[in-house]
């Protein structure tokens, strides 16, 4: 069965520092993988998604993250954190088009002015 | 486009009563449509798949009399919460999948906030 594990439930940096949010999973075969955002209160935008294309994936608001089967890796990064970019993140991983989301714990992203 | 909208957006009842909470694609054909629940701080915990026209599947643990699914149309599902009590106060999250685009993307509304008083 597929698992992701997202390393640190909380992880704090300051403005215009560099944003690494860690994701692991574990699949027997070639996943689908996303990171989703959320906001207090709210529900979850889609960042970016890997779909065995290009491994070094782009998202919007300036996230990206590299798909690395040799460490079974799919780690979300940003060069310089924006104060709006605190809220919580999800990994997530699919077998398949269509198929159920597995969701990391998530990690809450802090910003430090 | 692929919006998704959830109503009530929050909502409080009493113990014992029934709630429900809607889900729809608002440009967008859903063949299938998910319901999570989350709890404060954690993630989110998927209850069901349903799809269009059928029965809902329910994951392990989750109790289908209690968390009623109805998926009578392409964009809507709806999910009844039936004699709520307190611990059935969580934020509830659909999502749905575009039935004609082959994706596996899913769509996340805006969720509900049940609090069971």
């Amino acid at each position: 069965a597929q698992s992701v594990t997202q390393l640190g439930s909380h992880v704090s940096v300051s403005e215009g520092a560099l944003v690494l949010l860690r994701c692991n999973y574990s699949s027997s075969v070639p996943p689908y993988l996303f990171w989703y955002v959320q906001y207090p209160n709210q529900g979850l935008q889609l960042l970016l998604k890997y779909t065995s294309a290009a491994t070094l994936v782009k998202g919007i608001n300036g996230f990206e993250a590299e798909f690395k089967k040799s460490e079974t890796s799919f780690h979300l990064t940003k060069p310089s954190a924006h104060m709006s970019d605190a809220a919580e993140y999800f990994c997530a991983v699919t077998l398949n088009q269509g198929g159920k989301l597995i969701f990391g714990q998530g990690t809450e992203l802090s910003v430090k002015p | 486009g692929a919006v998704v909208s959830q109503h009530p957006s929050r909502v409080i009842c009493k113990s014992g009563t029934s709630v429900k909470i809607e889900c729809r694609s608002l440009d967008f054909q859903a063949t299938t449509m998910f319901w999570y629940r989350q709890f404060p701080k954690k993630s989110l915990m998927l209850m069901a798949t349903s799809n269009e026209g059928s029965k809902a599947t329910y994951e392990q643990g989750v109790e289908k009399d209690k968390f009623l699914i109805n998926h009578a149309s392409l964009t809507l599902s709806t999910l009844t919460v039936t004699s709520a009590h307190p611990e059935d106060s969580s934020f509830y999250i659909c999502s749905a999948r575009d039935g004609i685009r082959v994706t596996n993307e899913q769509y996340f509304g805006p969720g509900t906030r049940l609090t069971v008083t």
